[in-house]
């Protein structure tokens, strides 16, 4: 099966920071990579999906690129309410495994 | 928009059997949907169980693959979840979930998730 490996586990960054989270696949998924947000407390919601497009209502300053193994969520322009964690998830096949997650907190 | 909502027992005996439901509202279980069950051990990140297709078909997550069973409850709009021959490990905020049957697409709904605790 294929692994989903997010680094860092966890970054601290300033508000109005520029944050990139990394996912890698063990294996090429193609674009179908999808990024969740999981605020604290709270249920996750899709952010991202098909590696790039953004779901409607995210805001502009949430931006994903890559395929096939490599891939990158970035937050440009950091704001307080984008405390949570972040996950992305393979969608290709079965299993659709989750990566371990990247939280992501304000200095 | 699609809602999903989890119940069941919040505490389960070692060796027990987790029982979930998730009734649907907004849409029929019978529509071109996967209906999947993630969860999240308390502290720890999400982890994906599997899901039914409308017409039945079923994907599990590997590790999990012969201790779970879901299934679909056209008559009533939901569907299940049983995981058996739970231990400890098995304690964690269970979401059931939508994601569009239409090619290959990500969950798109979450339910507000179900806390279960495996404890004697």
């Amino acid at each position: 099966d294929i692994q989903m490996t997010q680094s860092p586990s966890s970054l601290s960054a300033s508000v109005g920071d520029r944050v990139t989270v990394t996912c890698r696949a063990s294996q090429g998924v193609n674009y179908f990579l999808a990024w969740y947000q999981q605020k604290p407390g709270k249920v996750p919601k899709l952010l991202i999906y098909a590696a790039s497009t953004l779901e409607s209502g995210v805001p502009s300053r949430f931006s994903g690129s890559g395929s096939g193994t490599d891939f990158t969520l970035t937050i440009n322009t950091l704001q307080p309410e984008d405390v949570a964690t972040y996950y992305c998830q393979k969608y290709n096949s079965a299993p659709f495994t989750f990566g371990g997650g990247t939280k992501v907190e304000i200095k | 928009q699609v809602q999903l909502q989890e119940s069941g027992p919040g505490l389960v005996k070692p060796s027990g059997t987790v029982s979930l439901t998730c009734a649907v509202s907004g849409d029929s279980i019978s529509s071109s949907n996967w209906w999947t069950w993630v969860r999240q051990p308390p502290g720890k990140g999400l982890e994906w169980i599997g899901e039914i297709s409308h017409s039945g078909i079923t994907n599990y997550n590997p590790s999990l693959k012969s201790r779970v069973n879901i299934s679909v409850d056209k008559s009533k709009n939901q569907f299940s979840l049983k995981l058996s021959s739970v231990t400890a490990a098995d304690t964690a905020v269970y979401y059931c979930a939508r994601r569009p049957g239409y090619g290959l697409s990500p969950i798109e709904d979450w339910g507000q998730g179900t806390l279960v605790t495996v404890s004697s």
